[in-house]
């Protein structure tokens, strides 16, 4: 019993390259989210998704791509990375009517 | 604009008393409120949640009041236990329906002290 996953768990990349953070969940959940923790905000949603091909623009959308071709998946792309999107992202799941969401262990990014 | 507010960066309890989190809100249209629980390294996990219907709701040693008029919750745990140090995160849902996710507070960092 997987549930939801993230990789890289670490990642480390410089100013102006693009990168993809993967979440992947086993739970056939329709809505995915995802959100970033930083000191001084708790977590704040960037994107959120419904159901495959549904998505919508959170709290702090700005600078991130999403996309959702299969349920269980929910990638994530900083187009062009900039030090302010160093953070810890997390990923999360829910059923359709249950508000409960479960989150992936995370993944910390860090642009130089 | 903040509209979750955990105002105790930290709290520390002693082992076997009672801890009280607290969390106040600022928006009315938040239906459904939920507490999370967040151990270094790790992805949050959910701890218990209640209904702007009710005014509580028990989980073993975990314990949510919910005052509307207040705009306040707080989530009570007895007896703490050593395993209960971790940060812990108030969430609040609105009631406009799909799937807007959840408006999270800072965060209180509990320490239980053996």
């Amino acid at each position: 019993d997987a549930g939801i996953t993230q990789s890289p768990r670490y990642k480390i990349t410089e100013t102006g390259r693009q990168v993809t953070l993967m979440c992947h969940q086993t739970w056939s959940h329709s809505y995915m989210f995802w959100y970033r923790q930083d000191l001084g905000h708790g977590l704040r949603l960037i994107y959120y998704s419904a159901a495959a091909d549904i998505t919508d623009k959170g709290e702090v959308p700005d600078g991130y791509v999403v996309s959702r071709s299969k349920t269980e998946n929910f990638p994530l792309t900083l187009e062009s990375a900039t030090r302010s999107q160093t953070s810890v992202y997390f990923c999360a799941s829910s059923r359709d009517s249950t508000y409960e969401q479960y989150f992936g262990p995370g993944t910390r990014l860090t642009v130089t | 604009d903040q509209q979750v507010k955990q105002n105790s960066p930290s709290l520390s309890v002693q082992e076997g008393r009672i801890s009280i989190l607290n969390c106040d809100y600022t928006n009315s249209m938040f239906d459904y409120f939920l507490w999370y629980k967040k151990y270094p390294a790790e992805g949050p996990t959910f701890l218990i949640s209640i209904s702007s219907i009710k005014d509580k709701n028990e989980d073993g040693r975990f314990t949510v009041f919910l005052n509307k008029s207040a705009k306040h919750l707080s989530l009570h745990i007895v007896p703490s236990q050593p395993g209960d140090s971790a940060v812990y995160f108030c969430a609040a849902r609105g009631s406009g329906g799909g799937a807007d996710g959840l408006t999270f507070g800072k965060g209180t960092h509990l320490i239980i002290q053996p």
